[in-house]
Order: C-alpha cells, then structure tokens, then sequence
C-alpha cells in the first residue's frame, strides 16, 4: 500500500532554534518527493521537489533531503522564525500517466515561540 | 507566476441548499485541475481530477452527482456540492497544473465549507 509517514506529529521550538522533520514512504513506483507548508486555513505552498537521483535541495533555510534507497526523506528548517509556524507536508508522487497520483502525509504542524 | 486562487474563502450554508467554489489558475493556462478535501488534522485527500473540456475523473468513493465538477476553460474548474449535509463540512482546495509542465501543481488557498 502506498503511504507516506511523517514525524513528529508536532513539535514546539523556540524561534532561532534548528530543527529537523521526517518523512518515511512506501510508494512506488517512485516519482519525485516534495515539501510543502500549510498555514493555517491556507493551501500549500511548494518548499523543494527532489527526484529519485537528487539527495539533497534547499530553499532558504529549508534543506531537504532524499534517500531513495531507505525511502526516508527530512526537511531541516534552520535558524527558525515565528512565520515557520505551520503544518509541512510530505507529498510523494507516483509514476503514472497522470498528473494527480500524489500521495499526502499527514504533516507535522510545527509552533515556533518567542 | 502560478497563482492559483478559489472563491470563496469561506462559505455557511444550510442543509440540503446547494454551494459552488471556484477555482481559477491566474497567470497560466491549466489544463488539468485537481479537488482536494481536507478534514482537521488529516492529509489532503484528492476528490477529482478536471480535464478542460472533457468530464472529470472521480476518485473510489466519491460521489460524482454530489459533487459536480466543471472545467469550461483553461483557467476555470468549478466544485458544487449538491444537497451539502454537515458530513460535507471540510477545506476543499483545488490546485492547477500547467500545461506546459508535467510535475507541478500549484495549489489554491482553500475554502473553509460548513454545512449547518
């Protein structure tokens, strides 16, 4: 069954802090891999795509990572803000013929705090 | 570029009337569309997916007559929820993909739909 983990479920830091989010899948055949962030009430909005062949991308402070061979993915968010405060999504695409065959994990909605 | 917004944001409406969200790519043509519903704290889960011109493609368990979808132009799909009941209170999010390429969606802002 095709799926997509994400840990924590949430996480609380304190702005200016590093941390690190996880994405594990067990979707094939494998497509591509993406970031998204979710603000509250808001849809997502795109922060790295990486395909099977890339091990690393970044956008800014986020840096995300891919290994295709465990099938584990993570997104680092460096040096924190308090407008990081939102839920990330992992989204993996399947291969197929169509545009729309992604597979949504549940986030992780993180609270950065003064 | 790639704006894809919805209309409305925000939307209350009775048991049994009938409600429409809009859906418009903004500065690209968009071929295909897809309808996302999103319940509290769940992952968004596709509903359809919107071929200009053509009908759209309904994922298992979703019902085609409850939920009309049309896509009349390369920057407009529409979302009715017929007969809406509580049950039908979610985020519905649309997003857009390029005709130009194959791997992008660009995803609406969302509209916030309670039955009463």
């Amino acid at each position: 069954k095709n799926q997509v983990e994400q840990s924590p479920q949430s996480l609380i830091i304190l702005e200016g802090k590093n941390c690190t989010l996880q994405c594990n899948y067990t979707v094939s055949p494998f497509s591509n891999l993406r970031w998204y962030k979710q603000d509250t009430g808001r849809g997502p909005v795109s922060l790295t795509i990486m395909t099977f062949s890339e091990n690393t991308k970044s956008n800014g402070r986020y840096t995300a990572t891919l290994d295709a061979d465990t099938k584990q993915s993570s997104l680092h968010i460096t040096a924190s803000q308090l407008s990081d405060s939102a839920s990330y999504i992992c989204v993996v695409r399947l291969v197929r013929g169509s545009q729309g065959n992604l597979i949504f994990g549940k986030g992780t909605k993180l609270s950065v705090k003064p | 570029g790639a704006v894809v917004s919805q209309h409305p944001s925000r939307v209350i409406c009775k048991s049994g009337t009938s409600v429409k969200i809009e859906c418009r790519s903004l500065d690209f043509q968009a071929t295909t569309m897809f309808w996302y519903r999103q319940f509290p704290k769940q992952s968004l889960m596709l509903m359809a997916t919107s071929n200009e011109g053509s009908k759209a493609t309904y994922e298992q368990g979703v019902e085609k007559d409850k939920f009309l979808i049309n896509h009349a132009s390369l920057t407009l799909s529409t979302l009715t929820v017929t007969s809406a009941h509580p049950e039908d209170s979610s985020f519905y999010i649309c997003s857009a993909a390029r005709t130009s390429s194959y791997n992008e969606q660009f995803f609406g802002p969302g509209t916030r739909l309670t039955v009463l």
